[in-house]
Formats: C-alpha cells, sequence, structure tokens
C-alpha cells in the first residue's frame, strides 16, 4: 500500500542554520506530494505542494522538488527562524485514493536563537 | 471566513459515554475526512465522506460513526468511548477529489479515563 517515511526526528537546529528534512513514498500511480505544518496548539496547515515530477513547491523560504526517480520530496530551507519551530508532515495523496491523505510519522523541529 | 470549524476543543470522557465531535465547514467542499492524532503515528483516517449522503470507512473506524446529511458538517460519533480513543481529532475538507491538499479544523483534544 501507499506509505511516507520522514526523517525521524526531534531536529534541534540553531537560528540561521540550514534545515532538511526527509521524506520518500511509496505509492501505486503518480501522487501528490505535500508538506504540512502544525504549530503548538493548532491544526495542520498546508505549507506546500507538488503534484508532478519535477515540480517544486515553495511557501515562507521553504522548497520541495518531488523527485520521482528518487521517490522523495525533501523539504528544505536555507535560513531557519525560531519562529519556525513546529512538527512538520509528509504526506501524499494518489488519483485512486484521493479521498485520503497519507502521512508520515511527522518530524518536531525546534529553532534554538 | 471561517474555514473548517470543529468542537469541541477538548473534552474528557468516563469509558463507555458516548459524544459527537462536531465538524463544519463554509467552503463549499465536497470531501470530508475524520483523522486522529497519536504521538510518533502521524494522522490516521478514521471515516470520510465524498459528498451529501456519502461515506466510507478508512484506516481505523472502528468505534466510531458518521453522517453526511448537509454539505456542510461531518459530525463523528464515538458510540461506547474506550481509553484507546484518547487522541486529537482533526476534521479537514477538500474541494475536488482532494488531490490538491485539504484544509484541516484546530482540532479536538479528547481523554477518556
Amino acid at each position: 500500500g501507499d506509505s511516507v517515511t520522514q526523517m525521524e526526528g526531534p531536529v534541534t537546529l540553531s537560528e540561521e542554520a540550514f534545515l532538511t528534512i526527509n521524506c520518500t513514498y511509496t505509492a501505486t500511480g503518480y501522487p501528490s506530494l505535500f508538506w504540512y505544518v502544525q504549530y503548538p496548539g493548532e491544526g495542520l496547515q498546508l505549507l506546500l505542494k507538488a503534484t508532478k515530477a519535477d515540480d517544486k513547491g515553495s511557501n515562507k523560504g521553504f522548497e520541495a522538488t518531488y523527485r520521482k526517480e528518487t521517490t522523495s520530496f525533501h523539504l528544505e530551507k536555507g535560513s531557519v527562524q525560531v519562529s519556525d519551530s513546529a512538527v512538520y508532515f509528509c504526506a501524499l495523496s494518489t488519483i485512486q485514493g484521493a479521498q485520503k491523505l497519507v502521512f508520515g510519522q511527522g518530524t518536531r523541529l525546534t529553532i534554538n536563537p | 471566513n471561517a474555514g473548517v470549524t470543529q468542537t469541541p476543543k477538548f473534552q474528557v470522557l468516563k469509558t463507555g459515554q458516548s459524544m459527537t465531535l462536531q465538524c463544519a465547514q463554509d467552503m463549499n467542499h465536497e470531501y470530508m475526512s475524520w483523522y486522529r492524532q497519536d504521538p510518533g503515528m502521524g494522522l490516521r483516517l478514521i471515516h470520510y465522506s465524498v459528498g451529501a449522503g456519502i461515506t466510507d470507512q478508512g484506516e481505523v473506524p472502528n468505534g466510531y460513526n458518521v453522517s453526511r446529511s448537509t454539505t456542510e458538517d461531518f459530525p463523528l460519533r464515538l458510540l461506547s468511548a474506550a481509553p484507546s480513543q484518547t487522541s486529537v481529532y482533526f476534521c479537514a475538507s477538500s474541494y475536488g477529489q482532494g488531490y490538491y491538499g485539504y484544509t484541516f479544523g484546530s482540532g479536538t483534544r479528547l481523554t477518556v479515563v
């Protein structure tokens, strides 16, 4: 079945450091890929998405590129801020299973000043 | 524009009690879903609906019921609460097939004692 594997957390970085959170997936067909962010005490917010191979999603300085050959969708940011501290979820959705999102387990990110 | 509204935000139940978690969206979205979030497990799909009058089971449906009498509302019923249902519950909605991402509510934190 479809699945998403995320980098184990928690991840702790200093402000202005470079961030990478790895995400790989297994899916039938050609999934859409998403990164969601959950700030403390809040629901999930869509951070960025990509719907076909080689697409790059970007938002708020975060980027992720849909790599079909490596089945990956790694999240990157060049210079993190304390306000980026949150839990990040990688997820996929397929045409066949478009009624649902398949989530990774989440990666907790803490940025220290 | 309220988006997806969930009530209540917090609830404590005794084992065996029943209750309904409310979810309403004002975006005229066809697709609605319920997820539960447990530590280290990401989010798992409980039930979903592709339109008024149409519902189906997700990954973890046991102990929960849903109905969809209107486009706007998608309540989740716990029939006889158990400690294993202690979790954070999220409702989500999407336009079209959900292939382009879901909008999430802020969640209901449920504790069963």
